[in-house]
């Protein structure tokens, strides 16, 4: 079935380095993805998006890497800080009519280290 | 420009009991989608609406969950009979389901249900 999973449960970056986080789709027609961040007791925060006609986009310190060949999705984070310790999570969306629900993996938990 | 709005933020019941959760979307928004998370887990679709039609309810249990989300306020999420299974947080997410710009979810702080 569809599912959407993620590499590593957890991730340890000193302040400053770059994070990377991954994530893993099954669904080939799957055309939207999306990466969010959450901080304990609070909502999901859109971070960066990416449709399945591109291979990469780029916003603030953040990058979003689509191989769509290996079904492979990435983020990263330049220059880490501890405001960006959270639980990341990649979700995706398939190309179906009325349909707008996402799927979501488990979750990475990132924490920076001062 | 407020964003998500959802309460209560949380909401302790009994066995048996009655949850109401509510949801407003973002100003302009039409499309209301209803997540549920365990704890150390990823968030899981429930049901999708827009005003007053349930699009898409494939994640929501048969029995003892329902959705609304009327012409005028906020979208209801009612679980009848809870359980202690049912105890976890649920979040709500709006989207302007515009195909020519965007239809991004975003989602409102939470309500976290407690069941005692």
């Amino acid at each position: 079935g569809e599912s959407v999973g993620l590499h590593l449960p957890t991730l340890s970056v000193q302040e400053g380095d770059n994070s990377i986080i991954n994530c893993a789709y099954s669904n080939s027609a799957s055309d939207y993805f999306i990466w969010y961040k959450q901080e304990s007791g609070k909502g999901p925060q859109f971070i960066i998006d990416i449709r399945s006609n591109m291979d990469k986009r780029q916003g603030q310190r953040v990058t979003v890497l689509l191989n769509k060949t290996v079904k492979h999705l990435s983020l990263q984070i330049a220059a880490t800080q501890p405001g960006d310790s959270a639980v990341y999570f990649c979700a995706e969306k398939g190309d179906g009519g009325s349909q707008g629900n996402l799927i979501f993996g488990k979750g990475t938990k990132l924490s920076v280290k001062p | 420009n407020a964003g998500v709005m959802q309460n209560p933020r949380h909401l302790v019941r009994r066995r048996g009991q009655e949850a109401r959760l509510r949801c407003s979307p973002m100003k302009g928004h039409s499309h209301v989608y209803w997540y549920r998370q365990l704890p150390e887990e990823g968030l899981k679709f429930m049901v999708y609406l827009q005003k007053e039609n349930i699009i898409d309810e494939s994640g929501m249990p048969k029995e003892r969950f329902s959705a609304e989300f009327p012409k005028e306020g906020p979208s209801i999420l009612r679980i009848q009979q809870v359980v202690r299974g049912d105890s976890a947080a649920y979040f709500c997410a709006s989207s302007p389901l515009d195909r020519g710009l965007t239809d991004t979810q975003y989602f409102g702080p939470g309500t976290r249900l407690t069941v005692l």
